[in-house]
């Protein structure tokens, strides 16, 4: 079973770039979500989604885009890199929003 | 202050020891998560709780609604264990609220 899968596992971007980092899942779960993961912070919930064609905000969205066209991507868009943005990124999924949750392998982003 | 509090943040022992992890929270949670990070940076689920207690092989996660206050047993520990472990809460939905994680190394 693939569970979550990311990619790419790492990126190197120029600061201004655009880049998709790409999540999909094939547990038929509704329930998705990005975090990054930076020294000393623990992970921050990036976007949420609930469902096909449901996005919501989390703690630190800015700079970042969303959109859930079907129910097994979800992906995450930075619209113009910046040297912020440097961080280790998780999808992960659940089956409701009281379940277990099951996490990709992470994708290490690096911005110069 | 944080919203979710762990400790310690770094914890040693040595093999056969019997380690616990604590997770305080200051906010209503539907349910709490307990997660394992390995060195190679993978993240997997070890326990969900919304009350009582669970167990599964060596390991034993407990909560108390009331006093906001989770805590995470590993009996008999051993140096495959040594990983970074996260609490994590659910506000709603799974939208998750992370502590910044205990470093755990296990000494043969």
């Amino acid at each position: 079973n693939a569970g979550v899968t990311q990619t790419p596992k790492f990126q190197v971007l120029k600061t201004g770039q655009s880049m998709t980092l790409q999540c999909a899942q094939d547990m038929n779960h509704e329930y998705m979500s990005w975090y990054r993961q930076d020294p000393g912070m623990g992970l921050r919930l990036i976007h949420y989604s609930v469902g096909a064609g449901i996005t919501d905000q989390g703690e630190v969205p800015n700079g970042y885009n969303v959109s859930r066209s079907t129910t097994e991507d979800f992906p995450l868009r930075l619209l113009s890199a910046a040297p912020s943005q440097t961080s280790v990124y998780f999808c992960a999924s659940s089956s409701t929003g009281l379940a277990e949750a099951f996490f990709g392998q992470g994708t290490r982003l690096t911005v110069v | 202050k944080n919203e979710v509090e762990q400790s310690p943040q770094n914890l040693t022992a040595q093999e056969g020891e019997f380690i616990t992890i604590n997770c305080s929270y200051s906010v209503g949670i539907s349910a709490l998560h307990w997660l394992q990070q390995h060195p190679g940076g993978g993240i997997v689920s070890l326990f969900m709780l919304s009350s009582g207690k669970k167990k599964h092989g060596r390991l034993i996660a407990t909560i108390n609604i009331q006093e906001k206050h989770s805590s995470l047993h590993i009996t008999a520990s051993h140096p495959r264990d040594s990983a970074v472990y996260i609490c994590a809460v659910a506000e709603y939905g799974n939208k998750l609220v992370f502590g910044a994680g205990t470093i755990l190394r296990v000494k043969s």
